[in-house]
């Protein structure tokens, strides 16, 4: 089945700063690669999500980026604010099938 | 619309206590799901529901049972609890044409 590993684990950046979180899959039939952002002691929202056919998207102040070839995908977060702090997951799915999660990435933006 | 709604959101087990986590949703989605969420472990596939009448199995299904009762519900069962099964369970759901999940509040379950 697929395998989604997603690095780093914890992230701290100073606002303003950029924030880079990827993953890596192992099943090349994937084409859907959803992120979520998770508040402490709330449900996961999708904030971002690219199907195989596309490189690169971009919203406001987030973007991913997907490296078919080298099976990655990165999420991109500019000029951080404080509530940007969150934890982060990355998924991966063939359409139409259920998503496999990263284990997640817990950023905090500092003042 | 109130999107995923999961019932009760807190609940405390006895080891060997049966309880079924009830969760609807209102925006004709096909498909359903059922995750559990461990620290550090993120959130890991119990069953899935492709499309009403079929189930199937996840990432970690052993000590649950599942079912889709029609288009709109779908239930997660503990014939057994365990104190491994202490966890937060979150229901999602999602349509044909726009994979992403919307996710539920989640239930917040203890086995002691």
């Amino acid at each position: 089945g697929e395998n989604v590993e997603q690095h780093p684990s914890t992230l701290s950046v100073q606002e303003g700063d950029s924030a880079v979180i990827k993953c890596t899959y192992s099943d090349s039939a994937s084409n859907y690669f959803p992120w979520y952002k998770q508040e402490l002691g709330k449900r996961p929202q999708l904030i971002i999500d690219i199907r195989s056919n596309v490189g690169e998207k971009k919203d406001q102040r987030i973007a991913v980026t997907l490296n078919k070839t080298a099976k990655h995908f990165s999420l991109h977060i500019t000029e951080t604010q404080p509530e940007d702090s969150a934890v982060y997951f990355c998924a991966a799915s063939n359409s139409g099938y259920a998503l496999n999660f990263g284990k997640g990435t817990s950023l905090l933006v500092t003042p | 619309n109130a999107g995923v709604t999961q019932t009760p959101k807190f609940q405390v087990l006895k080891t060997g206590q049966s309880m079924t986590l009830q969760c609807a949703q209102d925006m004709n989605h096909n498909s359903m799901y059922w995750y559990r969420q461990d620290p550090g472990m993120g959130l890991r596939l119990i069953y899935y529901s492709a499309s009403e009448g079929t189930t199937d199995k996840g990432e970690v299904p052993n000590g649950y049972n599942v079912s889709r009762l029609n288009k709109r519900e779908f239930s997660l069962r503990l014939e057994s609890a365990a104190p491994s099964q202490t966890s937060v369970y979150f229901c999602a759901s999602s349509g044909r044409t726009s994979y992403g999940y919307t996710f539920g509040s989640g239930t917040r379950l203890t086995v002691v």
